[in-house]
């Protein structure tokens, strides 16, 4: 069974200052892997997702992860926070049922961003 | 676009009541999901349906129906409202076919369900 883990559900930060979210999955295929974002009351929409080949993957809103096979790792990044980026984030993991591909979600990791 | 529309937003029950949760999708998608989002958990799995008339149980399944009424529309229905039912639900969908294993789900807004 896949699984996702993301270390810390409060990560704060200040404006300006680095923001780096955590994500390690377990799988025993190499896996779809993708960032969500969940702002209060509404859905979650795509960050970004991986591409088989690819090591660092670029979403929308300056954010960027990182696959690290050897780490089973996924972690996101962006240089620089803005207070629009207080949010939830979850990181996922797709089902090898070729035809299911139903999501497994870490718990979430908030963010909040200080003035 | 509206994408994946879920109705309604709200909605207070009283334990042992009915209702039924509504979703529908533009984005001609053939693969429907319903999740509910829980304090700490992330999203669960509660149903799942790969085209028109099938339908399959994920993590979670006890207590809840499904129907996938068409491509666009599948909705999620609680027989006999329990308080343990008081959750976030989300309605998602995903392109198929092809080389998709990486195509994202879409998710509409949720609909928030408190069961007094």
């Amino acid at each position: 069974a896949q699984s996702v883990t993301q270390l810390g559900s409060h990560v704060s930060v200040s404006e300006g200052a680095l923001v780096l979210l955590r994500c390690n999955y377990s799988s025993s295929v190499p896996p779809y892997l993708f960032w969500y974002v969940q702002y209060p009351n509404q859905g979650l929409q795509l960050l970004l997702k991986y591409t088989t080949g690819a090591t660092l993957v670029k979403g929308i809103n300056g954010f960027e992860a990182e696959f690290k096979k050897s780490e089973t790792s996924f972690h996101l990044t962006k240089p620089s926070a803005h207070m629009s980026d207080a949010a939830e984030y979850f990181c996922a993991v797709s089902s090898m049922d070729t035809g299911r591909r139903a999501l497994t979600f870490g718990s979430g990791t908030r963010l909040q961003v200080q003035p | 676009n509206a994408g994946v529309t879920q109705t309604p937003k709200f909605q207070v029950l009283k334990t042992g009541q009915s209702m039924t949760l509504q979703c529908a999708q533009d984005m001609n998608h053939n693969s429907m999901y319903w999740y509910r989002q829980d304090p700490g958990m992330g999203l669960r799995l509660i149903y799942y349906s790969a085209s028109e008339g099938t339908t399959d149980k994920g993590e979670v399944p006890n207590g809840y129906n499904v129907s996938r009424l068409n491509k666009r529309e599948f909705s999620l229905r609680l027989e006999s409202a329990a308080p343990s039912q008081t959750s976030v639900y989300f309605c998602a969908s995903r392109k198929t076919g092809g080389n998709s294993g990486n195509q994202p789900q879409h998710f509409g807004d949720g609909t928030r369900l408190s069961i007094l």
